[in-house]
């Protein structure tokens, strides 16, 4: 069975430049989610999706951050213009549903640079 | 929004039991618990959960409190490709909150 797949690995760009990260979950898992990891610390919920629909997003900088499954199936994570403050990992998790009572499923993660 | 609280790093010697401790005192009724690890430049990878009962796998063993405001995650024996950032996550059915987690260094 395919894992997550994400791209891509690296990213370098400067501050206030754009960047688009891509997100291909495990085939036929309803629930998508997108986590932003600093270096040093445990990984943050950005944004939560079922199916093509957002389900928590209330951490997500909505002013330079957006995503999008337009369906149901891969996401796009963009951040525009980027800020120092945003080098991390960029982390994509899928899971069969909401319930949550099983397993999260990550990808390798997309390193994000701003300089 | 950090609900569990864990020790910043452990060690232990390679072949040897160890027992990685949590504590996540405001856990709710309905709030499942999980331990992920991740290794470097990976992501996070799933380890075990449990409710009430202690659980068993063939990665780890899960041994919950009674008053379930504490776990313990317990490796029997400890092998060089366990050494990784361990996280105790409380599952609110809503969302996963992960902590800074612990990380294990193993000893040959």
């Amino acid at each position: 069975e395919a894992g997550v797949a994400q791209s891509p690995r690296y990213k370098i760009i400067e501050k206030r430049q754009s960047v688009a990260f891509w997100c291909n979950p495990i085939s036929g898992h309803a629930t998508l989610y997108w986590y932003q990891q600093i270096l040093g610390q445990g990984p943050k919920l950005l944004i939560q999706f079922q199916n093509n629909g957002v389900v928590d997003d209330s951490q997500l900088p909505k002013d330079r951050f957006s995503a999008e499954r337009l369906k149901g199936v891969d996401s796009t994570l963009k951040i525009q213009p980027a800020k120092l403050e945003d080098s991390a990992v960029y982390l994509c998790a899928s899971s069969l549903d909401r319930l949550l009572t099983g397993e999260l499923f990550f990808g390798e993660g997309s390193r994000l640079t701003v300089l | 929004d950090a609900k569990t609280t864990q020790p910043n790093s452990m060690e232990s010697n390679e072949e040897e039991p160890v027992h990685l401790p949590c504590n996540h005192s405001t856990i709710s009724g309905t709030d499942y618990i999980h331990w992920y690890r991740q290794l470097p430049s990976q992501g996070p990878e799933y380890v075990i959960h449990g409710l009430t009962s202690n659980v068993n796998n063939r990665m780890a063993s899960l041994a919950i409190a009674e008053d379930r405001k504490s776990s313990t995650l317990i490796l029997h024996r400890a092998t060089l490709r366990d050494a990784a950032v361990y996280y105790c996550i409380l599952n609110t059915g809503n969302q996963f909150y992960f902590g800074t987690g612990t990380s294990l260094t193993v000893i040959p």
